[in-house]
């Protein structure tokens, strides 16, 4: 089975640029998460989607950051205009919830690495 | 203080030592607990789920006291493949708030 996908694995953008990041999540995965890392400091969340929906986007740092699943199944994050502090690894995640247990687990991909100069 | 607090590290460790980490979580609605591991430059993956008081697979043992809020992992008969980064995750789901609440990671070189 695949695991979460991103593209691009690396990104090199100019201050005032936009940038779009892109997730694919594992097949059948309803709940699509987004996750920061800047140099330094633990992952953090961004914003998590159930299905084409937001359900909690209480991460994400100001409105020039846009992320949108529309039909449900890939995410794209897009940055715009990009600064100097976005840089970092971002991560998607995927889970599908068990109905019997509840359990949750998050299968991350292997990340986007921006740099904004 | 932050949500997920972790032994600072570095450890450096012998093949075939035990080591444990330590890791402390502040809100006590937190619900399941992890331990991710993540090799430089890559994904975090996930190496155990904590949903009780504790739980073993193989030479890794997870215990949890929600008293205390405190989880911790211990690796027995260390590798030199458990080089990594060890990251202590909570989440505190409840209805649909399922965000993951990281640790800064303990990192961890096994010597030969």
């Amino acid at each position: 089975e695949a695991g979460v996908t991103q593209f691009p694995s690396h990104s090199v953008i100019e201050k005032g640029q936009t940038v779009t990041l892109r997730c694919d999540p594992i097949s059948g995965h309803d709940n699509l998460y987004w996750y920061r890392r800047v140099m330094g400091k633990e992952i953090k969340f961004l914003l998590h989607f159930v299905k084409e929906s937001k359900q909690d986007e209480s991460g994400m740092p100001n409105n020039r950051f846009l992320a949108e699943r529309t039909g449900g199944t890939y995410s794209t994050l897009k940055v715009q205009p990009a600064e100097l502090e976005d840089s970092g690894v971002y991560f998607c995640a995927s889970s599908q919830v068990s109905e019997t247990s509840g359990r949750n687990e998050q299968f991350f991909g292997p990340g986007t690495r921006l740099t904004v100069l | 203080r932050k949500e997920v607090e972790q032994d600072p590290g570095p450890f450096n460790v012998p093949e075939g030592a035990t080591v444990a980490f330590n890791c402390t979580y502040s809100n006590s609605a937190s619900q399941s607990f992890f331990w991710y591991r993540q090799d430089c430059r890559k994904e975090p993956k996930l190496l155990m789920s904590v949903y009780s008081s504790g739980n073993e697979d193989g030479r890794f043992t997870a215990q949890l006291n929600r008293a205390s809020q405190y989880i911790s992992l211990l690796i027995r008969d260390s590798k030199l493949s458990d080089s990594a980064t060890y990251l202590c995750v909570v989440n505190r789901w409840g209805g649909s708030n399922y965000k993951l609440t990281f640790g800064k990671g303990t990192l961890l070189t096994v010597n030969p």
